[in-house]
Order: C-alpha cells, then structure tokens, then sequence
C-alpha cells in the first residue's frame, strides 16, 4: 500500500520567505508527527497530532513554525520569514495507533535550504 | 527530560558481526526502537523492544534491559547495503519518541 509521502522533496527558499511543507499520512492513521533533522543529527521533534487535535507542540523552535491537520489526515507545516537556521530535512511520520507497538512509518522528508 | 547516547560511527568488515549500542536516561519508558537511515533517505523500522530481552528478526537482533537503561542493535552477517545510520529512539512518559542522533555505520569489503 502507499506510504507516508511529502511535499515538495526540495525546496529552497530566500531568507524571509514563507514555506509551507506537506504531509500526507498512511490512510487511517491517527498520529502525525513532525521532525527536523540536520546533517550528521538524529530527527527532532517538533509536533504532534492525534486525528486534527495538535496535543503537542513543545518542539517548534518559535512561533514562525506553525503546523495543521485541519480534516486530519494531510498535514502542513509552515515556516514564516525563514531563516538560514531553519535549513533541514523535515521529516512526517504516521502510526496507526493500533496495539502497542504503533511503529512510526516515515515519509521521504523535504530538504529545505534557506539562502 | 530524555538523553539518548551512541557511538557517532563505527566500521566493520562485509560478513562480521557488530553491535551498536544505546544508552538512556528517561521520564517513564514505553518502548525502545531502532531505526535504519540510508543517506538522503527515510528512516525504516527495524525493531521494538518493551520488554528486557532479546527480540531476533532475520540478521538483526535488538537487546532491552530497562533495569540498565540500556540496548543493542546486534547485525549478523553483515553486507555492503548495511552501510547507514542506525537511530535508536525511546519513547518516555508522554509516549513521543525521542531520538539519539544515530550511528553511522560503515561496512567495507
């Protein structure tokens, strides 16, 4: 079946320009996660969903980084007046929340370079 | 708060052995994962331990003791397409898994 996949893969961006950063989750499920990974790093959290309810955002670095899962199931997260710090793979992730294991499937990550 | 530690990288020869190991301090415990990475790619699921023990699965192999806060990832066999990074990743008390920054393994011939 399908599997967690992103939009754009690249993307770059000229300092203080807004992006905007898609997910579209395994059909059915209910957790979305959000992470950042720099070169050389493990992935970072930033976010999280549970169906359309964002129940943490303890890992969005400010308040230029907005997230959304309005119907819950596509996700975007949106940068605003990037900045050259914000240059990154940004990785979603799903699981299904489905017994205990509830494995994390990611997508391909969008590699963001802010110049 | 959670720190999770491993070796930055490790080398091994193409048939050999080598276990990569994961160290953890945290807020309750729900799980302990290990990720596979190839460069510019998604990380993929390799194993889940919750339990203290071992769980086997083909040529890779996962260790839990919750007592020591502490787990290996244990490659048999190994081949050149096990050159990546290795991601070790728990989750705590609020069930959001919190990720080491990785091993990178290199495998040569």
């Amino acid at each position: 079946g399908a599997g967690v996949s992103q939009s754009p893969r690249y993307k770059v961006a000229k300092r203080g320009q807004d992006v905007a950063l898609r997910c579209d989750p395994i059909s059915g499920h209910v957790s979305l996660f959000w992470y950042q990974q720099a070169l050389g790093q493990g992935p970072e959290f930033l976010t999280y969903f549970q169906n359309e309810a964002q129940l943490d955002k303890s890992g969005l670095p400010s308040d230029r980084f907005f997230a959304e899962r309005p119907e819950g199931s596509v996700s975007t997260l949106k940068i605003q007046r990037t900045q050259q710090e914000d240059s990154a793979v940004y990785l979603c992730a799903s699981s299904s929340d489905r017994g205990q294991q509830e494995t994390q499937y990611f997508g391909p990550g969008t590699r963001l370079l802010v110049l | 708060g959670q720190n999770i530690d491993q070796p930055t990288e490790m080398t091994a020869t193409e048939g050999a052995i080598v276990q990569i190991n994961c160290t953890y301090q945290t807020s309750g415990f729900n799980g302990l994962f290990w990720y596979q990475q190839h460069a510019g790619e998604a990380p993929t699921f390799l194993s889940y331990n919750v339990l203290d023990g071992l769980e086997e699965k083909g040529r890779f192999s996962s260790f839990l003791s919750r007592s020591k806060g502490y787990s290996y990832l244990l490659l048999k066999e190994l081949q050149m397409k096990d050159s990546a990074s290795y991601l070790c990743a728990v989750r705590g008390g609020s069930y959001i898994p919190t990720f080491g920054r990785g091993t990178s393994l290199i495998v040569h011939p």
